[in-house]
């Protein structure tokens, strides 16, 4: 059984960078057939997803395009995890803030960690 | 961009079915998933590539897609149906969801 675990603060000045991290059970951030996707969640928004890191004989990323110049999805093999950095923070970043595991083959997303409230205020 | 369209809400008579339409150009051509969401929840898989249940789901739950909607169908609508639901595609490498549909049980 897949698990996510997140981790990090629920409050982040603007300005700054949020910084969140997903720990993996049951399955490898290195995974060949696996995608690992950072997901938020507004009122205004609803589920947006924010970009992925995988692994296929080498790492890649992709970034929505809302957020491609401030966002950075990094795994951590010697820990099993990956982590989102998302800088330059303005309240319209206070959300919910998901990981998921995606399938590769048909893209479900079909584990997620637990959520995290993000507050962007002073 | 690849946009998904929903209603905003669908009500049903409890035991009775409810659909949910998701909108999307040729959206017939794609996997289409759909995700439960109850409050305070993170979103569960309820139907993955169309019309197939993760193991759990009830077979209450199932799913269509053709032309350019997709349909998620629940019968025999229960009190604990009651959440909002999400379809979701990918769009060459970009991952879309719809704006979700909140289902009502009367």
């Amino acid at each position: 059984q897949v698990q996510l675990q997140q981790s990090g603060p629920g409050l982040v000045k603007p300005s700054q960078t949020l910084s969140l991290t997903c720990a993996i059970s049951g399955d490898n951030v290195s995974s060949n057939s696996a995608t690992w996707s950072w997901i938020r969640q507004s009122p205004s928004r609803g589920l947006e997803w924010l970009g992925r890191t995988y692994y296929r004989s080498k790492w890649y990323n992709d970034y929505a395009v809302s957020v491609k110049s401030r966002i950075s999805i990094n795994p951590d093999t010697s820990k099993n995890q990956f982590s989102l950095q998302l800088n330059s923070l303005t309240p319209e970043d206070t959300a919910v803030y998901y990981c998921a595991r995606g399938e590769g083959a048909t893209g479900k997303l079909d584990y997620w960690g637990q959520g995290t409230l993000v507050t962007v205020s002073s | 961009s690849y946009e998904l369209t929903q209603p905003l809400s669908v009500s049903v008579a409890l035991g009775q079915t409810a659909r949910i339409p998701c909108g999307g150009n040729n959206i017939g051509i794609k996997n289409v998933h759909w995700y439960q969401q109850k409050p305070g929840q993170a979103p569960v898989l309820v139907i993955y590539r169309d019309n197939n249940r993760p193991s759990g789901i009830p077979e209450r739950f199932s799913g269509s897609n053709s032309g350019n909607t997709a349909t998620l169908t629940i019968s025999r609508a229960q009190a604990g149906d009651e959440a909002d639901y999400y379809c979701q595609v990918w769009d060459n490498r970009f991952c879309v969801f719809g704006p979700g549909t909140k289902v009502t049980v009367l």
